[in-house]
């Protein structure tokens, strides 16, 4: 079945640096993958997505690209900020049918720091 | 705010107990979602309706039932409640059941003691 690993947490940075939360997937056919954010407290935010290879999804700084070859969806920022520290999930929904179930990734927590 | 809502917040019961928990999706979606988000299990998908059909099934308990009315809202019904159903359970919306984005409530803590 469909599977969404992400990277082993928690991860904790200095103000304005670079982040990578890695994000690897298996799935039948052409999935749309996802990033969501959990704030403290806080239900899922659609950070961004991608629907199709090569498609890269941006948003508030943070970019994913899609990549088939790989099977990954890697999150990046180039300068994170206090207020991004939060849990962000992976996920994907399977696009060989017409349902819409999200399979997400574990979750990394991400805290940073002044 | 995504646009759903789900009552109540907060939600504490003793085991063998039944709840029901309530989402309203945004307006104009016509698919619900139910998920689960516990420490063990992270967070995992439950069931899906479409326009008050049941349109997918995936980890959820025989105990577990949920329904979608004619005005969309939907209910997820717990019952026996057993201390391991402890959890955060999120009700999403999109405007259809294929690949939409869809946007997520801010959940139901449910507490079973």
């Amino acid at each position: 079945g469909d599977s969404v690993t992400q990277m082993e947490g928690p991860v904790t940075l200095s103000e304005e640096a670079f982040l990578t939360i890695n994000c690897t997937y298996t799935a039948t056919g052409y999935p749309s993958l996802f990033w969501y954010v959990q704030y403290p407290g806080e239900g899922l935010q659609l950070l961004l997505k991608a629907t199709k290879a090569d498609d890269k999804g941006s948003n508030k700084g943070f970019e994913a690209t899609y990549r088939k070859e790989t099977t990954s969806f890697h999150l990046e920022k180039g300068s994170v900020q206090v207020s991004d520290s939060a849990v962000y999930f992976c996920a994907l929904k399977d696009g060989g049918t017409s349902y819409g179930k999200l399979t997400f990734g574990q979750g990394t927590i991400l805290t940073v720091h002044p | 705010d995504s646009g759903v809502t789900q009552t109540p917040k907060h939600l504490i019961t003793a085991t063998g107990q039944r709840v029901t928990l309530r989402c309203s999706p945004r307006s104009g979606d016509l698919s619900v979602y139910w998920y689960q988000q516990s420490l063990d299990q992270g967070l995992q998908f439950l069931i899906q309706y479409y326009n008050g059909e049941e349109r997918a099934k995936g980890n959820i308990l025989e105990r577990f039932s949920a329904q979608q009315f004619p005005d969309l809202h939907s209910e997820l019904n717990l019952s026996s409640l057993e201390l391991g159903d402890s959890a955060l359970y999120f009700c999403a919306s999109s405007v259809e059941a294929g690949k939409e984005t869809q946007y997520f409530g801010p959940g139901t803590r449910l507490l079973v003691l």
